[in-house]
């Protein structure tokens, strides 16, 4: 299922700078787009989600940007910090339905 | 703050044997939700639940698996008979509401290692 792509398996920046972490997906049909951060042996935690009708939403450090024209996503983190590092996975649902399809996920490091 | 609860951590059975993951939902949630991820792979959507029944089920969700809200707060995910495929993390999540956006909050996972 290659619906949703994140193509940067992994990402480093430094501590302070900006991370962009990119997400493509293929169904028009998607209504509505998530990030969740994932740290080792918990689960996926919501970061923040955009609707298919808006452009960007911010929240706090964290924004993301919405292309539909592209079908392309970008979760923009700034500044980094160190407790950010951690695996960043890109989802997306239906408005009539229950499921998230994910992305594959990049692994953020932020370096102090 | 409210959590999903997920037990065992770590399951290890034989091939062929049945198991059955727990899961305890955030209180007020109505639907229900499991997920696998094979190391290596996507986070994949098994199954959907609601009002105690399927409400949606993905290609790997076949007559192996089995879901049952058993009490009001218990989520299983049964299979019935382990397959070496079956070997995966298995999250379970929960949710206040379907469609929209939808914020699905997520377990820690139990990881099946099936041998």
């Amino acid at each position: 299922d290659q619906q949703v792509k994140q193509n940067s398996p992994s990402l480093s920046v430094q501590e302070g700078r900006i991370s962009i972490l990119n997400c493509d997906y293929t169904n028009s049909m998607f209504d509505y787009f998530l990030w969740y951060k994932k740290y080792p042996a918990e689960g996926p935690t919501f970061l923040i989600s955009i609707s298919s009708i808006k452009d960007k939403n911010e929240d706090g450090r964290f924004t993301v940007f919405l292309n539909k024209s592209a079908k392309h996503l970008s979760l923009h983190i700034v500044p980094s910090q160190p407790g950010d590092s951690a695996v960043y996975f890109c989802a997306a649902s239906k408005a009539a339905g229950n499921k998230l399809t994910f992305g594959g996920g990049t692994r953020v490091l932020v370096k102090p | 703050e409210p959590e999903v609860t997920q037990t065992p951590s770590h399951q290890v059975t034989q091939m062929g044997q049945e198991v059955i993951l727990r899961c305890v939902p955030i209180s007020n949630h109505l639907y229900f939700y499991w997920y696998r991820q094979i190391l290596g792979q996507k986070v994949e959507f098994l199954v959907s639940f609601y009002n105690n029944e399927i409400s949606e089920k993905s290609e790997i969700f076949d007559d192996q698996f089995s879901v049952e809200r058993p009490d009001g707060s218990n989520f299983t995910l049964k299979i019935r008979s382990t397959k070496l495929e079956d070997s995966a993390m298995y999250f379970c999540a929960s949710s206040m509401t379907s469609g929209g956006a939808n914020i699905q909050y997520f377990g820690a996972g139990t990881r099946l290692s099936v041998l």
